[in-house]
């Protein structure tokens, strides 16, 4: 009865490839994130979706593409893969409920490789 | 521009010797601070919501409180198991849901 869950927890692959990482949540939240964590262990928020609308979308590379099939389901799809992308990717969801912020439930992260 | 920072880095202690961890935070205006634990390996657990100034929570051995510049967590009598690197961040007025991280300091406690 895992709340977050994201596949594959392990992703090492070559330059230039194209992968996917997918992310699934049943804890019934209307928003979504997905986050990148560098070596240093700085959580650097990506996209947002909130009712499968994209709300947040920071800066980052437009080979980064996330998509929202509904509400359970956030994936993200990373084109050319470059070495900098190598990093661990987090998916998280939240309910906001009330207008009060609400805290983030995040899944066991993808540690991608890119050789 | 809205800044979560965190202090120390790291932060060694002995079994038992309680301690406390600082989060600054500077934001137009605060909806909620959160702390959360994350252990080697695996995606960040949250522990605390605090919404105002005043505010304390507690759960075991952990005890959040809030101010309007910063936020402490404090440890008492921690055990090896509460080694981890603690995470805190805020969300302010208008963020769209968006949190601040801070960089997080490493504790670790020796038996």
């Amino acid at each position: 009865d895992t709340a977050v869950s994201q596949t594959p927890k392990y992703l090492v692959t070559q330059m230039g490839n194209d992968k996917s990482i997918k992310c699934e949540q049943n804890l019934g939240h209307d928003t979504m994130y997905w986050y990148k964590q560098d070596s240093k262990k700085f959580l650097k928020i990506m996209f947002s979706y909130n009712n499968k609308e994209l709300i947040i979308n920071e800066t980052v590379p437009n080979r980064f593409s996330p998509k929202s099939p509904d509400k359970a389901h956030l994936n993200l799809h990373i084109n050319s893969l470059e070495l900098g992308d190598s990093a661990v990717y987090f998916c998280a969801s939240s309910q906001e409920v009330g207008g009060l912020a609400h805290e983030q439930f995040f899944g066991p992260g993808t540690r991608l490789t890119v050789l | 521009e809205d800044q979560v920072t965190q202090s120390p880095e790291a932060l060694r202690l002995q079994e038992g010797e309680s301690s406390s961890l600082n989060c600054s935070y500077t934001v137009s205006g605060l909806r909620g601070l959160f702390w959360y634990r994350q252990d080697p390996g695996k995606g960040p657990e949250f522990l605390f919501t605090l919404y105002s100034a005043g505010e304390e929570k507690e759960k075991e051995r952990l005890k959040a409180t809030l101010t309007k510049k910063e936020s402490f967590l404090h440890i008492t009598a921690p055990k090896p198991e509460d080694s981890a690197t603690y995470l805190c961040a805020v969300q302010a007025d208008g963020s769209n849901y968006q949190l601040i991280w801070g960089a997080g300091t490493k504790l670790i406690i020796k038996p």
